[in-house]
C-alpha cells in the first residue's frame, strides 16, 4: 500500500541552525501539507502546496519557514534559523487532486525536531 | 470558524468492552469530519470519514462514528476493545473553503487486559 515517508525520523539541531525536513508524498498525489505538533499540544496546520506554489499557510508559517518540491518526488520544509519553540513533531501529508467532496489526507510518520 | 473538541484526554477500557471516544464540532456549514489514529512511532492513519452520504459511518478495525447534527457530535465507537486499539485518536474537521485540517487535542485510549 502506498504511503507517505519522512526523513529523518529524529533531528537534533542547535538554535539558529537551518534544518530541512524531507517528505516523499504518495506518487499520484498533487496536494501536499505540513503540520506540526508541539509536545502536549494540538496538531496544527502549517502550509498547503499545490502546483508548485503555496495555496494556504497559517500564521505560524512565517518568513523562517519555506517549502519546496525540488524534484518530482520530494517535498521539503526548511526552517532557516531554528528557535527553541520550533521543537515539535512535524507531519507531512498528501492528497489526490480534488475529485470528490472529501479530500482525504495521508500522513507520514513524522519527524521529531529537537532544538537545543 | 470550524473547531473540534475532544471531551476526554484519556480513556481506559477493559479488553472486550465497548469504546466511546467523544468529539463535538463547531461549524457554520455541513462539515467534513474525520477520525485518525496514531500508534506509537507511527503516522496518522485514517479510521473513517463523514461524507454527508450517511450519518453512521463505518471505518476500519471495527470502528464506527455517528454524525448527529442536532448534537453537533461525531463520537467514535467500537463494540469490543482489543489490546491493539491502544493509541491516540484525533477528531478532525476540514476547514471551510480550504483543504487544511483542524485537529482536536486527541484522546489517548488505554486498553486493560
Amino acid at each position: 500500500e502506498p504511503e507517505v515517508t519522512q526523513t529523518p525520523s529524529h533531528q537534533v539541531t542547535q538554535m539558529g541552525q537551518e534544518v530541512i525536513l524531507r517528505c516523499v508524498p504518495i506518487s499520484n498525489h498533487l496536494y501536499f501539507y505540513w503540520y506540526r505538533q508541539i509536545l502536549g499540544q494540538k496538531v496544527e496546520f502549517l502550509v498547503s502546496f499545490y502546483n508548485n506554489e503555496i495555496s494556504e499557510k497559517s500564521e505560524i508559517f512565517d518568513d523562517q519557514f519555506s517549502v519546496e518540491r525540488p524534484d518530482g518526488s520530494n517535498f521539503t520544509l526548511k526552517i532557516r534559523s531554528t528557535k527553541l519553540e520550533d521543537s515539535a513533531m512535524y507531519f507531512c501529508a498528501s492528497s489526490e487532486a480534488l475529485r470528490l467532496l472529501i479530500n482525504e489526507q495521508f500522513f507520514g510518520p513524522g519527524t521529531r525536531l529537537t532544538v537545543l | 470558524a470550524q473547531s473540534v473538541t475532544q471531551l476526554d484526554s484519556h480513556v481506559s477500557v477493559s479488553e472486550g468492552t465497548p469504546v466511546l471516544l467523544r468529539c463535538n464540532y463547531s461549524s457554520s456549514y455541513s462539515p467534513s469530519l474525520f477520525w485518525y489514529v496514531q500508534h506509537p512511532n507511527k503516522g496518522l492513519q485514517l479510521l473513517l470519514k463523514y461524507t454527508s452520504a450517511a450519518t453512521l459511518v463505518k471505518g476500519i478495525n471495527g470502528f464506527e462514528a455517528e454524525f448527529k447534527k442536532s448534537e453537533t457530535s461525531f463520537h467514535l465507537t467500537k463494540p469490543s476493545a482489543h489490546m491493539s486499539d491502544a493509541a491516540e485518536y484525533f477528531c478532525v474537521v476540514r476547514g471551510s473553503g480550504t483543504y487544511k485540517y483542524i485537529f482536536g487535542t486527541g484522546t489517548r485510549l488505554k486498553v486493560l487486559a
